[in-house]
């Protein structure tokens, strides 16, 4: 069965104080691994998507890199407005209902100046 | 493009009587969800559209629970009769056409059930 693992569920940070959310994950034939921003009240919203192993990207203080088995999402100098929850979804393989985003449980990130 | 569009986006009713939620997707996307969240289990798939059809609805939690997509700008997700248990946000998202590289799901704000 596909699953995704966030870890650690909270997390709180000094401003600048960087660190590193981990998502593992189980799934026969890996279509995409999405990582999501989610601010209170409001809905998740697209960061990074990520497709092999190996591939990285970035956008301002965030990087999201790719293992076989797992996705980390590395925060480089935090400030209070990063303070969110990050969540991580898979897709599986082509065939059948192949197009839905299984999600974690996601972290919660608060970053304190 | 406004985006996701979902209504109401607070519901607070009572036990029992029946509760629709409304979404509009992105103009142009193929695909449809319909997610549950809550503290305990997350978000959660309850079911997904693909040009109108329902795919996989295999997260509807029972019976009082249905979807419909009647056409391609405008979904409904209808629980009759409504329990307690069914309080949560209920989030509707949208993607474009599945084998294309940019297939990342756009959420739209939720609506947020109470059940009392």
């Amino acid at each position: 069965e596909d699953q995704v693992t966030q870890s650690p569920e909270a997390l709180r940070l000094q401003e600048g104080e960087s660190s590193s959310l981990n998502c593992s994950y189980t799934v026969s034939g890996l279509r995409g691994l999405f990582w999501y921003r989610q601010d209170p009240g409001k809905g998740p919203e697209f960061l990074f998507t990520l497709y092999s192993a190996g591939e990285e990207k970035e956008k301002e203080r965030l990087k999201a890199t790719l293992t076989k088995k797992e996705s980390f999402l590395h925060i480089t100098a935090p400030k209070p407005e990063d303070s969110a929850t990050y969540l991580c979804a898979v897709r599986g393989p082509y065939g059948g209902a192949t197009n839905k985003l299984i999600f974690g449980t996601g972290t919660l990130l608060a970053v304190q100046p | 493009d406004a985006g996701v569009i979902q209504s109401p986006r607070h519901e607070v009713t009572e036990m029992g009587q029946e509760v629709t939620l409304r979404c509009k997707p992105i103009s142009g996307h193929d695909y449809l969800f319909w997610y549950r969240q809550t503290m305990m289990r997350g978000l959660e798939l309850l079911i997904y559209f693909n040009n109108n059809v329902p795919i996989d609805d295999s997260g509807m939690p029972e019976d009082r629970f249905s979807a419909k997509m009647p056409n391609a700008s405008f979904s409904t997700l209808k629980i009759q009769p409504s329990e307690p248990r069914d309080s949560a946000v209920y989030f509707c998202a949208s993607s474009p056409y599945a084998y294309s590289k940019n297939t990342e799901a756009f959420f739209g704000q939720g609506t947020r059930l109470t059940v009392v």
